[in-house]
């Protein structure tokens, strides 16, 4: 079955670590995004990429970065965590080929930076 | 910049009766997009809407897209509980990928 997997589903971590968030996707698709969404509230644009080899930086990319060395993986890295990275991170991939791009998200991943 | 805005950001509503939702948004769009998130969970997608005038329905929830106003609206017919989430709308421009979302609109369905 097609779908988009985070890993993991929650994190709890102290200040200053490296963590890195996982996605994957099974759906061939060329564009894949990362999102920052606190409780209840819009969701910001951190990164995307059009294909493989591809990152482009959103809003509040600054402090993360991405790869995509394979078009089914997208990771997300925060080289030094702290408390205001606390929140939800939603990945999400789009078919560019079908004409609409709406987005398929993936359940997210829950970070608490302590 | 492309600025999306949803209004009202909470709504609150009996069971049976009818409501919409309003999506602004700023500049120019090919393509706008609603999206439904449960408590908890990701965002799924509702509809696409894509020229002017589109009109998509799917059970009680009926989309409409306005591009010369600028304006989408998401109507809710005879409201039951399980409508109960937020409703996020989104616009992109073709061959742009900075898709904005609005500030959602938090729908609670009291029986």
């Amino acid at each position: 079955e097609a779908d988009i997997y985070q890993t993991p589903r929650y994190l709890v971590i102290g200040t200053g670590k490296k963590i890195t968030l996982e996605c994957s996707q099974t759906m061939g698709h060329d564009k894949m995004y990362w999102y920052q969404q606190d409780p209840g509230m819009e969701l910001h644009l951190i990164h995307y990429s059009y294909g493989v080899n591809s990152t482009e930086k959103g809003d509040l990319s600054s402090e993360s970065t991405v790869s995509r060395i394979r078009t089914e993986h997208f990771p997300l890295t925060l080289e030094s965590a702290r408390p205001s990275h606390t929140s939800q991170y939603l990945c999400a991939s789009s078919d560019a080929g079908t004409g609409h791009e709406k987005l398929f998200f993936g359940s997210g991943t829950q970070l608490s930076v302590l | 910049e492309l600025k999306v805005e949803q209004n009202p950001l909470f709504l609150s509503m009996q069971e049976g009766k009818n409501y919409t939702i309003y999506c602004n948004y700023s500049t120019t769009s090919d393509r706008l997009y609603w999206y439904r998130q449960d408590p908890g969970k990701s965002l799924e997608s509702l509809f696409v809407l894509l020229s002017n005038g589109a009109v998509k329905q799917e059970g009680r929830l009926m989309a409409s897209l306005d591009t010369k106003a600028r304006l989408s609206t998401l109507h809710i017919t005879a409201a039951v509980h399980d409508l109960s989430a937020t409703y996020f709308c989104a616009v992109s421009q073709y061959n742009n990928n900075d898709m904005r979302f609005g500030a959602g609109t938090r729908l609670t369905v009291k029986p």
